[in-house]
């Protein structure tokens, strides 16, 4: 079975650029979750989905920053316009149900902002 | 609020010597543990979660609910032990989203 798949790997843009990350979870998976990674800090929640619904965006940082998941199956994050803060390593994740609390990762977007 | 603190960055240990990495959380209610690993070029992966009560790759982790601690221990390392671990903590009430500690890398020696 494939696992949690991202794309792009590796993003390289300048400030004030935009820039669509998109994630395909596990099939059948309801729950998807972004996560990032800033140099030198831990990995941060950003957003829940439940199939196409925000379950919780209490972590997006700021109104630069839009998801979406179309029909409840791949999700986008879009950063409009980049800052150079908004660089690290951005972490999608699936889970089945909230009773199977297991979240399988994708590979992670990298992200850098010039 | 809900936080993890890993306070060691770096655990650098001879092959066959034991490892323990240091976990402290904080949280309302009724918290789920976990332990996470990245191995160098592989995405981040569950190493055992405190429910299961198991052992995975000889690692064991045992919640103290007094200490508020899941600190996460391995008897004798092997050099493919060597990763970054990250400790995490999710809760029903918090959406099941994961707060992550700091994580700590683990390097061990031959």
């Amino acid at each position: 079975e494939a696992g949690v798949t991202q794309f792009p790997s590796h993003s390289v843009i300048e400030k004030g650029q935009t820039v669509t990350l998109r994630c395909d979870p596990i099939s059948g998976h309801d729950n998807l979750y972004w996560y990032r990674r800033v140099m030198g800090k831990e990995i941060k929640f950003l957003l829940h989905f439940v199939k196409e619904s925000k379950q919780d965006e209490s972590g997006m940082p700021n109104n630069r920053f839009l998801a979406e998941r179309t029909g409840g199956t791949y999700s986008t994050l879009k950063v409009q316009p980049a800052e150079l803060e908004d660089s690290g390593v951005y972490f999608c994740a699936s889970s089945q149900d909230l009773v199977r609390l297991e979240q399988f990762f994708g590979p992670g977007t990298r992200l850098t902002v010039l | 609020a809900q936080r993890v603190t890993q306070p060691e960055k770096l655990l650098s240990v001879f092959k066959g010597a034991p490892v323990e990495l240091k976990c402290n959380y904080s949280y309302s209610g009724s918290p789920e543990l976990f332990w996470y690993v990245q191995y160098s070029r592989q995405r981040l992966q569950l190493l055992l979660r405190h429910i299961s009560r198991e052992s995975i790759k000889g690692f064991t982790a045992d919640l103290n609910k007094g200490e508020t601690s899941f600190h996460l221990k391995k008897p004798f390392a092997q050099e493919e032990d060597s990763a970054m671990y990250y400790c995490a903590l999710s809760g029903k009430a918090a959406g099941n989203k994961l707060t992550f500690g700091g994580g700590t890398r683990v390097l061990v020696k031959p």
